[in-house]
């Protein structure tokens, strides 16, 4: 169990340009999450994949916001033409589901726009 | 809509004390989970709950959830300045087993603090 990885940790970039975020889930993980979590917040829920397919998106999740998991191992979220509030901390998270396991999470993603 | 509201936001303890945080939620589900977060640090499961009267205890933390009431509780026993984490309490929609897997709504997090 290596754990979950995300690639890259810190990201910098001006407003309006593109990011993509890598996750890694543990291996036997057939569900992959993607939170978003801000300072002095809890993290919160942006989508969700078992395997390949996309389960749920979140209202939250702006036309802006793109998430694959093409062959149901990692996955990439990708923001287009990214904005001052987009700045947060980009959670993902497996489990092996449905089941009664807790989530694992990664060490996220820092933004930072410009 | 599920919500989660944690209470307090923030707790400063002296080492040795006994503290309780709570967490309520306002729509019905039988699976909860506590998570602690170190600063700059990921999330790491610290208990699953997952029926009416159900407790977990590990060390100086004990959990317990009363889904009648939809509060569950994060006891602190003796406190150590180890302790001193981001705990946050996260309640997954869904009642029945076949719904289980799905996305967790987050309470806002009680900052705790153990001073010596």
């Amino acid at each position: 169990d290596t754990g979950v990885s995300q690639d890259p940790r810190h990201k910098i970039t001006k407003r309006g340009q593109n990011v993509t975020f890598r996750c890694d889930p543990i291996s036997e993980h057939n569900r992959l999450y993607w939170y978003r979590q801000t300072l002095g917040q809890g993290p919160e829920f942006l989508t969700y994949f078992q395997n390949e397919a996309q389960l749920e998106k979140s209202r939250l999740l702006s036309d802006r916001f793109s998430a694959e998991r093409p062959k149901g191992s990692f996955s990439t979220l990708e923001i287009q033409r990214t904005e001052q509030g987009d700045s947060a901390m980009y959670l993902c998270a497996s489990s092996r589901g449905p089941s009664n396991q807790p989530q694992h999470f990664g060490d996220g993603t820092r933004l930072s726009i410009l | 809509e599920l919500k989660v509201e944690q209470n307090p936001l923030f707790l400063s303890m002296q080492e040795g004390k006994n503290y309780t945080i709570y967490c309520n939620y306002s729509t019905t589900s039988d699976r909860l989970y506590w998570y602690r977060q170190d600063p700059g640090k990921s999330l790491e499961s610290l208990f699953v709950l997952l029926s009416n009267g159900a407790v977990k205890q590990e060390g100086r933390l004990m959990a317990s959830l009363d889904t009648k009431a939809r509060l569950s509780t994060l006891h602190i026993t003796a406190a150590v300045h180890d302790l001193s984490a981001t705990y946050f309490c996260a309640v997954e929609r869904g009642k029945r087993w076949v719904e289980y897997g799905n996305k967790l709504v987050f309470g806002a997090g009680t900052i705790l603090r153990v001073k010596s």
